[in-house]
């Protein structure tokens, strides 16, 4: 079956730099969230949309940007990183008709020096 | 504010035993409950999942418990087997929200052979 598909995997970047996430969700799922997990943390919520709208959101810097295509695919959009924004950063999927259980990608690792 | 906690950060097991992790919740309005199991680099992995109208559901070789009245949800693991070994994850959705998910801590499971 398909999964959530994120690119990059990897990604370094220097303080001060920006970097853009991408998210493709499962087939037929509308709604897609992002979590920011550091190491040897729990995941935390940053934001989600539904049918391209914002939905919630949760701790995620003012620096940081995110907006679902009408493909349905997401961009989590960084700017000015910090040595602090190192960390995996996880899309997951839903869809009303799966009973919004969210279906996680493989996160990309986003290193910033 | 509310969040959802794990006991033990570690558990220790034989392979072939049975597996027990627990989890308290604090959030009463929160309606959905799901278990992940997340291996070192990857993506959480959905489990099972339960909502709060049920106190019990079984899935293969697992089994998930939610008892309201204590707010507490507990995965059972039959015949734990190396392929387990990983950190798990319980996450309650928030307080009744539809978008985000909260998650507790994570306990690493260890499956000796």
């Amino acid at each position: 079956a398909a999964g959530v598909i994120q690119s990059p995997r990897h990604l370094i970047k220097e303080k001060r730099e920006t970097a853009t996430l991408k998210c493709y969700p499962i087939p037929r799922h509308d709604t897609v969230y992002w979590y920011q997990q550091g190491p040897g943390q729990d995941p935390q919520f940053l934001i989600s949309f539904y049918e391209k709208m914002q939905s919630d959101k949760g701790s995620i810097p003012d620096r940081f940007s995110a907006q679902q295509f009408s493909d349905y695919h997401s961009e989590l959009n960084m700017s000015s990183l910090e040595l602090g924004d190192s960390a995996l950063y996880f899309c997951a999927s839903s869809s009303d008709a799966g009973g919004n259980t969210q279906y996680f990608g493989p996160g990309t690792r986003l290193t910033v020096l | 504010g509310e969040s959802v906690g794990l006991h033990l950060p570690t558990l220790s097991v034989q392979e072939g035993d049975n597996s027990i992790i627990n989890c308290a919740y604090s959030n009463s309005a929160s309606d959905y409950f799901i278990w992940y199991k997340q291996e070192s680099g990857k993506g959480p992995q959905f489990i099972i999942d339960i909502r709060s109208n049920m106190d019990k559901r079984q899935g293969q070789r697992v089994t998930v418990l939610l008892n309201k009245t204590v707010k507490h949800l507990s995965l059972q693991i039959a015949a734990t087997q190396p392929g387990d070994s990983a950190v798990y994850f319980c996450a309650e959705n928030s307080g009744g929200s539809n978008y985000k998910l909260t998650f507790g801590k994570g306990t690493l499971l260890t499956v000796n052979p």
